[in-house]
């Protein structure tokens, strides 16, 4: 079956607790994306990778990193975890990023509370 | 600055009847859009596309309608269906921007 995994689905930790959330696709998929979701603002991009070994900020990068070292995976990663990082994230891919008839496909979500 | 923006929050329809979900955009280099639908606990599904060469696509129940010159596009659902109830994202890509989600619309349809 065609997915995008994410794990942890929960996860509550710690200020400063380095974490990491693993994202997952089986697809072959060269775009993969991190994005978080708030009361009120929608889904906001964090990283995206446009294929191995590159990435980008998107909209809201600030105490997240990212790798991507290889096609399938695309970790997500809090060094220094604060309360104001407590979201929903959301993993996504595609095949292609700039084509309509390549939608993403979305992981089912991380719920992380920093406390 | 939003380059996507969905100005209604919420949505009440009755069963049966036609919900219309509308969408601004700022970026005139955006060259397609997409509407997602998300149930609580799940992560968004794509519902329909439309390319920025169209103004319309139909996909059963589904119509989105695209305005260019006053960069709008809304998503049409007849007849509605309390199935259909969820939070709905406008997205836009073009250009060297990757996709941008709006902020959303929960529509609530009412049996």
């Amino acid at each position: 079956e065609a997915q995008v995994t994410q794990n942890p689905r929960y996860l509550i930790t710690v200020t400063g607790k380095k974490l990491t959330v693993t994202c997952s696709q089986n697809m072959n998929h060269e775009y993969m994306s991190w994005y978080r979701q708030d009361p009120g603002l929608g889904l906001r991009q964090i990283y995206y990778s446009m294929n191995v070994e590159v990435t980008d900020k998107g909209d809201v990068p600030e105490g997240y990193k990212v790798s991507r070292k290889e096609k399938r995976n695309f970790p997500l990663i809090l060094e220094s975890p604060s309360p104001n990082q407590t979201s929903l994230y959301f993993c996504a891919s595609s095949l292609r990023w700039d084509r309509e008839d390549q939608p993403q496909h979305f992981g089912d979500g991380t719920r992380l509370s920093i406390l | 600055d939003q380059q996507v923006k969905q100005n209604s929050p919420s949505l009440s329809v009755q069963e049966g009847r036609i919900s219309i979900l509308n969408c601004d955009y700022t970026n005139s280099m955006f060259d397609y859009f997409l509407w997602y639908k998300k149930y609580p606990a799940e992560g968004p599904t794509f519902l329909i596309s439309i390319s920025s060469i169209k103004d319309k696509n139909e996909d059963g129940r589904f119509t989105v309608f695209l305005n260019k010159s006053a960069k709008h596009l809304s998503l049409h659902i007849v007849p509605s269906q309390p199935g259909d109830s969820a939070v709905y994202f406008c997205a836009a890509s073009g250009g060297n921007t990757p996709l941008v989600f709006g902020k959303g619309t929960r529509l609530s349809v009412i049996a």
